[in-house]
Parts: structure tokens; sequence; C-alpha cells
């Protein structure tokens, strides 16, 4: 089935330093791909909807210049979180979905990334 | 707007006894796909079982089948012979008709199996 490769799984890093998390599309091609972000005993709350060539969408009350989200190709994109502080600490999930020319298609979600900032 | 309610923020059942969540949505759609997702403790999204709204026939995977009442825009999950390793969150979606639409996820309903 299809799989999606998030990276890293777990980052620890200093407060003002910025973190890049990747989420590939190891064996389909995906059109566009989601990133969610979840604090503990919650919901999957969506940030951004990510399309392979064009700008993100951003949900309201996500800041899109801490959150830079890239989608450069049909198989992976890219959220940096930018000068990075305790409050942005939480659980990062991306899923990828359209498989060209499968339109019907669930998407696929990553395994997660715990960011935790000091 | 889209919406999805699951009022049962946790449910118990015992290990081999069969247990329904709940789950509601709003919609104006016609055309749409329903989910429940598996969230065991190391927060892997699982999914579970997927129903197309078209389809009048519910959906069924093994132990896990769904109760999917389009016109009063009810989808529950029904788990039978449960089992220790069902034991996580379980989360209802709702999204458009296809992968490019967003996920819209439910609170979430906290399923523990007793022994």
């Amino acid at each position: 089935g299809a799989v999606v490769s998030q990276h890293p799984s777990w980052v620890i890093c200093k407060s003002g330093t910025s973190v890049k998390i990747e989420c590939r599309s190891l064996d389909f091609q995906a059109t566009t791909m989601f990133w969610y972000r979840q604090f503990p005993k919650q919901s999957l709350m969506l940030m951004a909807t990510s399309n392979e060539g064009s700008k993100a969408t951003y949900e309201q009350g996500v800041e899109k210049d801490k959150f830079l989200i890239n989608h450069a190709s049909l198989t992976l994109s890219t959220l940096t979180v930018t000068s990075a502080h305790p409050e942005d600490s939480s659980f990062y999930i991306c899923s990828a979905g359209a498989q060209a020319g499968y339109s019907n298609q669930p998407q696929h979600f990553g395994d997660g990334t715990r960011l935790s900032i000091l | 707007a889209q919406t999805v309610t699951q009022s049962q923020p946790e449910m118990s059942v015992q290990e081999a006894e069969t247990v329904t969540l709940s789950c509601t949505y709003d919609t104006s759609e016609s055309d749409y796909y329903l989910f429940w997702y598996k969230q065991p403790p190391s927060r892997q999204m699982i999914l579970v079982i997927r129903q197309e709204a078209y389809k009048q026939q519910n959906a069924t995977e093994n132990r896990f089948s769904v109760n999917f009442q389009k016109a009063a825009k009810s989808f529950s999950l029904k788990i039978s012979d449960s089992q220790l390793g069902d034991a996580a969150m379980y989360f209802c979606a709702y999204t458009g008709p296809s992968g490019t639409y967003k996920y819209i996820f439910g609170t979430g309903t906290r399923l523990k199996v007793l022994a």
C-alpha cells in the first residue's frame, strides 16, 4: 500500500532555532499534502494544505511566517518551524492525498514528528 | 462549513464484547467520504474503515463495521469481539470527494478494553 515517510520522528532543540520536518510519499505521487498539529489528548488540527508547485493554503489562525511550507515536488513537502519557541512544542503529522489519477483514495498519514523546544 | 461531532470522550468495553462509537456530521454536500481512524499510543494514524456517501451498504472490515445513516448524518463504528489491542483513540473524519480535500476530524473517543 501507499507509504508516507515523515522525518524526523522526534526532535529536541533550543528556543530560537528553526526546525525542518520532511514528508515524503515513497511509492506514489501526491498532488496535495496536508500538515496537522496535535496537542496532547486532542484531535488533529489542520494547519495548511500544500499543493505541488504552488503556495500553501493556511487555516485561519496559523501564522504562515512561523510555519513555512514548501511542496517542490510530487513526493516531498516540508514544514519549517522558524524561530521555534516552547509554545511550538507539539506533535506534527503530515498526510498525502490524491495519488495522481486516483481521486477517491484516502489520505495516507506519516508517523508524525514530536517537536520539543527547550 | 462541515463539522464532525463525537459525543463520547471515553468508552469502556469488556474483552470479547461489542462496543459502538458514535459520530455525527453536518454537511450540505451530497458526495463525500467518512472514515474511522485509530490512534494508539504510538500516535500513528491507522485507517480502520471508510464509507463512501453514495453507497447505501454499510462498510465492514473484519470485526469492524459501520452504521451509516445518511439522512440522519450519523456514522457509528461497531467493534465486535473487542481485543486488548483495540484500545486507542478513535477519530471520525469527513472529507470531500477526492484526496485533494482536507479532512475534518471529530474530537475523538478514547476506548479502553478491560481484560
